[in-house]
């Protein structure tokens, strides 16, 4: 079955960086766009970027262009996004998903990796 | 700020039919897709193009859309319905942008 694994929860300083990953399985993983979502505490979901990982192509959301990078290593099924310059708004959940039924929906999703940007 | 908005909470009483709506002009090309979201969880999708409800939704959850417009019915909402719902679609740039609705909080009464 498709399953998205994200990494664990981190913490970082004001001004550092976080990557967070997300193993991907039970399907091709060249076939399907991978998307980033993430959701400050009590707040709604927010749309990153996506990341083509037949050939790597990405599109962000203007909010984070020159400050997110998502890249993937096809050897391990994994995506990567870089968030950089970190400020305590960006202390939220992250989700990678992605859209399999072809509907221009995200019908799987990681299980989160909570990021706190806290001094 | 977000393209597609939201009434940041509706109540139902159990049993009865609640839409919920998402204002967009995107909406006007494209379909809407609709994510139940419960406190602790990552979201689902409940509806998804014209009207496409994923394997293992109830039949109680149905989408349509009109101009600018989406909607997304539950028709004899259940005390499991109390959720957080957004609606998502592409942004009206058409450059393969995507944004999240405000987020609709449902209340089951």
């Amino acid at each position: 079955q498709v399953q998205l694994v994200q990494s664990g929860a981190d913490v970082r300083k004001p001004g550092a960086s976080v990557k967070v990953f997300c193993k991907a399985s039970g399907y091709t993983f060249i076939d399907y766009y991978m998307h980033w979502v993430r959701q400050a505490p009590g707040q709604g979901l927010e749309w990153m970027g996506w990341m083509n990982p037949n050939g790597g192509r990405t599109k962000y959301a203007q909010k984070f262009q020159g400050r997110v990078t998502m890249t993937r290593d096809m050897s391990i099924n994994t995506a990567r996004m870089e968030l950089s310059s970190l400020t305590s708004d960006d202390t939220a959940m992250y989700y990678c998903t992605i859209d399999v039924y072809g509907g221009d929906s995200f019908d799987h999703w990681g299980q989160g990796a909570l990021v706190t940007v806290s001094s | 700020s977000s393209e597609l908005t939201q009434d940041p909470a509706v109540s139902v009483a159990l049993g009865q039919t609640v839409r919920i709506t998402c204002q967009g002009d995107s909406l006007r090309s494209y379909y809407a897709s609709w994510y139940q979201q419960k406190p602790g969880q990552a979201p689902v999708v409940v509806i998804y193009g014209k009207n496409n409800r994923p394997s293992g939704i109830p039949d109680r959850f149905s989408g349509s859309s009109s101009g600018n417009t989406a909607s997304l019915t539950i028709t004899g909402a259940q005390a499991e319905d109390e959720a957080d719902y957004y609606c998502y679609s592409r942004d009206s740039s058409g450059n393969h942008l995507k944004v999240f609705g405000t987020g609709t909080k449902v209340t089951v009464l």
